[in-house]
């Protein structure tokens, strides 16, 4: 069954650091490059990070370099995403998604979401 | 950074309706244009890409338009699964999403 899976969230303390997983089945995980996404409680979607299908190179929106970082292991099939520091406004469903495009084709189009994990900070 | 503005950001409607929202970038994205349909405790689902094609699997009385800075997203004949919030989302320049247009049942 072709799926993401995310897991790892739950409710941290400001300050604290989480890393969230994403298990892939269903697809060759290590030729597409992988995302994620987060959505916060007014709904928003906001772009978290980006990692080329072979890890060599990751990407994040100027807003949240610094404490978010995205690997993989193809290995395994997992994606993860590591934030430290978290702050209030990290607040949010964190979706996995995978890429349309193959290897270094990728195209930022999004073609299969997991149902995401929650991430709540609290004081 | 891209900036994706949607309208409206509510919209309801009946079923067999045809409904049509719209997308704007902040600046020329080609045809650089997805859109989702999301609802609650559900997966997120890839309805269109490149602003006109069709994901597999996707009705086609789900179509889009546009190119530049204006896109459209129209629904032909609503059926009751349709009921969602849909968004669009840049894929120019690093990835950007619009505000969302939650669809409700009139």
């Amino acid at each position: 069954q072709v799926q993401l899976v995310e897991s790892g969230g739950g409710v941290v303390q400001t300050g604290g650091s989480l890393t969230l997983s994403c298990a892939a089945s269903g697809f060759d995980f290590n030729t597409y490059a992988m995302h994620w996404v987060r959505q916060t409680p007014g709904g928003g979607l906001e772009w978290v990070a980006t990692i080329r299908y072979d890890g060599s190179n990751s990407y994040y929106p100027d807003a949240i370099k610094g404490r978010f970082t995205i690997s993989r292991d193809n290995s395994k099939n997992t994606l993860f995403l590591e934030i430290n520091s978290l702050r209030r406004e990290d607040t949010a469903m964190y979706y996995c998604a995978k890429d349309v495009g193959l290897r270094e084709f990728w195209s930022g189009d999004l073609d299969l979401w997991g149902q995401g994990t929650l991430v709540t900070v609290s004081s | 950074d891209i900036q994706m503005t949607q309208s409206p950001s509510s919209l309801s409607a009946s079923v067999g309706d045809r409904v049509t929202i719209t997308c704007r970038s902040s600046q020329d994205i080609r045809t650089s244009l997805n859109w989702y349909q999301h609802k609650p405790g559900i997966a997120p689902k890839l309805l269109i890409y490149a602003a006109s094609t069709l994901q597999t699997g996707v009705p086609s009385r789900f179509s889009g338009s546009g190119s530049g800075t204006d896109f459209t997203l129209t629904i032909s004949g609503l059926q009751p699964g349709d009921f969602a919030t849909y968004y669009c989302q840049q894929s120019y320049n690093a990835l950007t999403f619009g505000q969302g247009t939650r669809l409700e049942i009139k």
